[in-house]
Order: C-alpha cells, then sequence, then structure tokens
C-alpha cells in the first residue's frame, strides 16, 4: 500500500540555519504531495503542496519539489526562524488509495535564537 | 469562513465507557476524515466520509465507528474505551476527491480524550 517515510527527529537548529527534511513515499498511482505543519496545541494546516512531478510547492519560505524518479519531497527553507518551531508532516493523497491522506511520522524542529 | 470545528476540545474517561466526538467541517466541504493522533503511532486514519457514505476505514477495531449527518457533520464514536485510546482525535474536512482537486486537507483543533 501507499506510505510515507520522513526522516526522524527532533531537529535542532539555530536561528538563520538551513533546514532540510527528507520525505519519501510510495504509491500505486500518481499522488499529490503535501507538508503539513503542526504548531503547539493546533490542529494540522497545509504549507505547501504538489501535484505532478517536477511541481514545486513554495510558502513562507519553505519549498519542496515532487521528484518522481527518486519518489521523494524534500522539505527546505534557507533560513529559519524561532517561529518556525513545530511539527512538520509529510503527506500524500492518491484517488487509487480509496479517498485517504496517508502521512508521515512528522519530525519535530526546534529553533534557538 | 469559519474553519473545521471540533467538540469538545478536551474530555476525560475512564476504561469501559463510551465516547462521542463531532465535527462541523467547512461550509461546503462534504468530505470529513478522522484521525488518531498519539506520540508513538503519529497520524492514524480512521475512516473517511463523503455524503454520508463511508468511502474508506483504517486498520482499528470495530470498537471505533462514526457517521455522517446530511449537513456534512460527522461524530466518531468509541466504545469500550481501552487506555490505548488516550489520544488526539483530528478532524479534516475538504472537497473530496475528484478531477481536478488533489484532496487538501483542513484540520480542525482536535478533541484530547484521555482515558483513565
Amino acid at each position: 500500500g501507499d506510505s510515507v517515510t520522513q526522516m526522524e527527529g527532533p531537529v535542532t537548529l539555530s536561528e538563520e540555519a538551513f533546514l532540510t527534511i527528507n520525505c519519501t513515499y510510495t504509491a500505486t498511482g500518481y499522488p499529490s504531495l503535501f507538508w503539513y505543519v503542526q504548531y503547539p496545541g493546533e490542529g494540522l494546516q497545509l504549507l505547501l503542496k504538489a501535484t505532478k512531478a517536477d511541481d514545486k510547492g513554495s510558502n513562507k519560505g519553505f519549498e519542496a519539489t515532487y521528484r518522481k524518479e527518486t519518489t521523494s519531497f524534500h522539505l527546505e527553507k534557507g533560513s529559519v526562524q524561532v517561529s518556525d518551531s513545530a511539527v512538520y508532516f509529510c503527506a500524500l493523497s492518491d484517488n487509487s488509495g480509496g479517498f485517504k491522506t496517508i502521512f508521515g511520522a512528522g519530525t519535530r524542529l526546534f529553533v534557538k535564537a | 469562513k469559519a474553519g473545521v470545528t471540533q467538540t469538545p476540545r478536551y474530555l476525560i474517561k475512564t476504561r469501559g465507557q463510551q465516547v462521542t466526538l463531532s465535527c462541523s467541517p467547512i461550509s461546503g466541504h462534504r468530505s470529513v476524515s478522522w484521525y488518531q493522533q498519539t506520540p508513538g503511532q503519529g497520524l492514524q486514519f480512521l475512516f473517511e466520509y463523503f455524503s454520508e457514505t463511508q468511502r474508506n476505514k483504517g486498520n482499528f477495531p470495530g470498537r471505533f465507528s462514526g457517521r455522517q449527518f446530511s449537513n456534512s457533520r460527522s461524530e466518531m464514536n468509541v466504545s469500550t474505551l481501552e487506555l490505548g485510546d488516550s489520544a488526539l482525535y483530528l478532524c479534516a474536512s475538504s472537497l473530496g476527491f475528484s478531477s481536478g482537486n488533489t484532496g487538501e486537507l483542513f484540520f480542525g483543533e482536535g478533541s484530547r480524550l484521555t482515558v483513565l
């Protein structure tokens, strides 16, 4: 079945450091890929998405490129801020998978001032 | 536009009891999904409803059930609670999976259930 694997955390960075969170997936069809973010005490919210190969999703300085050849969707940000501290989830949705979104385990990011 | 509303936000139950959680989706959204979030298991898919029909179900025992009403509001029920059911239960609404719709989910803040 479909699955998402993302790097384990926690990830601890200093402010203005470069961030990469790795995400790979397996899917039988042609999924859409997402990054969701969860701030403390809140539900998840969409950070960015990409719907087909080579698409780049971007938002709030975060970027991720849909790489079909490597089945990856790594999240990057050039300069993190303390306010980026949160849990980040990679996810895929695939109609052939039966109307559900599959999430990775989540990666907790701590950014120190 | 109001977001996804989940009630109650917090609740404490004892083993053997049952609980019902409610979710009101964003206006116009006909798909509602439920997820269980725990520190050890991450986000686990429970079920998805669209127009009052359950279209998919995750790998949870029959103690977990749900339904959707004609106004798209959804409830989930857990009977005979166990300690391991303690979790954050998240509801998400969407326009549903269809041609041209990528299935983006809009989440509520969750219902945190503690089973003692």
